[in-house]
């Protein structure tokens, strides 16, 4: 049982270049997030997924995008990276909300991206 | 602003103190969470308290909730070195983009041996 995992755990890109970062999760969770952490800063969300072939805007989606073709994967694309999208990338995986409010999130390692 | 916000912004102190961090938040809420996160890692949950539970324990752990004020604490007891990482608390929240789970900016824990 793997968890949540994430590749790749690093990269640099220069300005313009894109990637593609994967975040796959066992768990069966049906929610996925994907989250950047700026230095001192707590977690800013970027994009999420409440199931299969669906997607939402977080709170910072511009220069980002998502899909989720497969309930355990969870893709996030740069197509033009900018030096302002060096950040760290995690990826989060729960069950769906319940009436007891969100649940547990399970957190990837992590990708550290440096924009050159 | 954030929906929840952690104090202090870093906290410092010897092994073998105790250690209380605070967050507190704007809106109602389902539950409030509080992670932990090792430098250079991902963040591992540690605790989730209802709104309708005042206070919740985990091992070196107690959380308590205060719905009144919009306000909740984490202690750890008898801190070892092991405990030295950000802590963070996360709520649910209706924010711009719907209804979210926001986490605050975290409280940096040193614990000097």
């Amino acid at each position: 049982n793997a968890g949540v995992t994430q590749t790749p755990k690093f990269r640099v890109l220069k300005t313009g270049q894109s990637m593609t970062l994967l975040c796959a999760q066992d768990m069966n969770h049906e929610y996925m997030y994907w989250y950047r952490q700026d230095p001192g800063m707590g977690l800013r969300l970027i994009h999420y997924s409440v199931g299969e072939g669906t997607t939402a805007k977080g709170e910072v989606p511009d220069g980002y995008n998502v899909s989720r073709l497969k309930k355990q994967n969870f893709l996030l694309g740069l197509e033009s990276a900018a030096p302002s999208q060096t950040s760290v990338y995690f990826c989060a995986s729960s069950y769906r909300v319940r009436a007891g409010g969100f649940n547990e999130q399970f957190f990837g390692p992590g990708t550290r991206l440096t924009v050159l | 602003s954030q929906q929840g916000e952690e104090d202090p912004q870093a906290l410092s102190i010897q092994e073998g103190e105790n250690a209380t961090m605070n967050c507190s938040y704007k809106t109602s809420i389902n539950n409030l969470q509080w992670y932990r996160q090792n430098s250079g890692r991902g963040l591992v949950h540690l605790i989730l308290i209802r709104s309708n539970e005042r206070e919740k324990h985990s091992g070196r752990l107690r959380v308590t909730l205060d719905t009144s004020k919009k306000s909740s604490s984490l202690l750890i007891t008898a801190s070892r070195a092991a405990d030295t990482a950000s802590y963070f608390c996360a709520t649910d929240a209706s924010v711009d983009y719907g209804q979210n789970f926001v986490f605050g900016p975290g409280t940096r824990l040193s614990v000097l041996p």
